[in-house]
């Protein structure tokens, strides 16, 4: 089945460093990928679209000069949050999918703490 | 209003217990409707998509009401390894893909 692979798993880092999240589609092209955050005892909320070759989507209050998304070829799409802040601190994930009858693929998340 | 609403829960049962878990959503011309289930610290993964005709797979069988915008869950002889939170999720209206989740349902089955 579809696979997506997510890197890093965790990562801390200082205050005002970025920090690069990559999501990799393993055995499928996946000309659009998703990149979602969750706060503790939230749900995922949706950030922005990443789509192959232009720009990405994002949703209202996210700010794309702060996360940006790059998504140059078929199976690799990233997140960098720059200038991290505590506040960033949170568990990323991406997401793709075959077809919208198909459900989704999620990446196995990465926990970013900003310290 | 949350555009899908979920009781939060805590759901405790005890093993072999019968559980029930509802969602509602706001936009009508939604298409697609899922259950995902997120252990603690994991990512979501997929449980089951969900149809105008009902589905069963298992011990967990999943009901869509389209007039009533109402989604369910029923999982039958709970085990201990159902302890998860359940996540009701649809997709944006158009088909973009854009998939919004509720809040999730924290279900906790004891011995």
């Amino acid at each position: 089945g579809a696979v997506v692979s997510q890197h890093p798993s965790w990562v801390i880092c200082k205050s005002g460093t970025s920090v690069k999240i990559e999501c990799r589609s393993l055995d499928f092209q996946a000309t659009t990928m998703f990149w979602y955050r969750q706060f503790p005892k939230q749900s995922l909320m949706l950030m922005a679209t990443s789509n192959e070759g232009s720009k990405a989507t994002y949703e209202q209050g996210v700010e794309k000069d702060k996360f940006l998304i790059n998504h140059a070829s078929l199976t690799l799409s990233t997140l960098t949050v720059t200038s991290a802040h505590p506040e960033d601190s949170s568990f990323y994930i991406c997401s793709a999918s075959l077809g919208t009858d198909y459900g989704y693929t999620f990446g196995s998340g990465t926990r970013l703490t900003v310290v | 209003r949350k555009e899908v609403e979920q009781d939060p829960g805590p759901f405790n049962v005890p093993e072999g217990a019968t559980v029930a878990f509802n969602c509602t959503y706001s936009n009508s011309a939604s298409q697609s409707f899922f259950w995902y289930r997120q252990d603690c610290r994991k990512e979501p993964k997929l449980l089951m998509s969900v149809y105008s005709s009902g589905n069963e797979d298992g011990r967990f069988t999943a009901q869509l009401n389209r007039a009533s915008q109402y989604i369910s869950l029923l999982i039958r002889d709970s085990k201990l390894s159902d302890s998860a939170t359940y996540l009701c999720v649809v997709n944006k209206a158009g088909n973009t893909g854009k998939l919004i989740f509720g809040q999730g349902t924290t279900l906790q089955v004891k011995p």
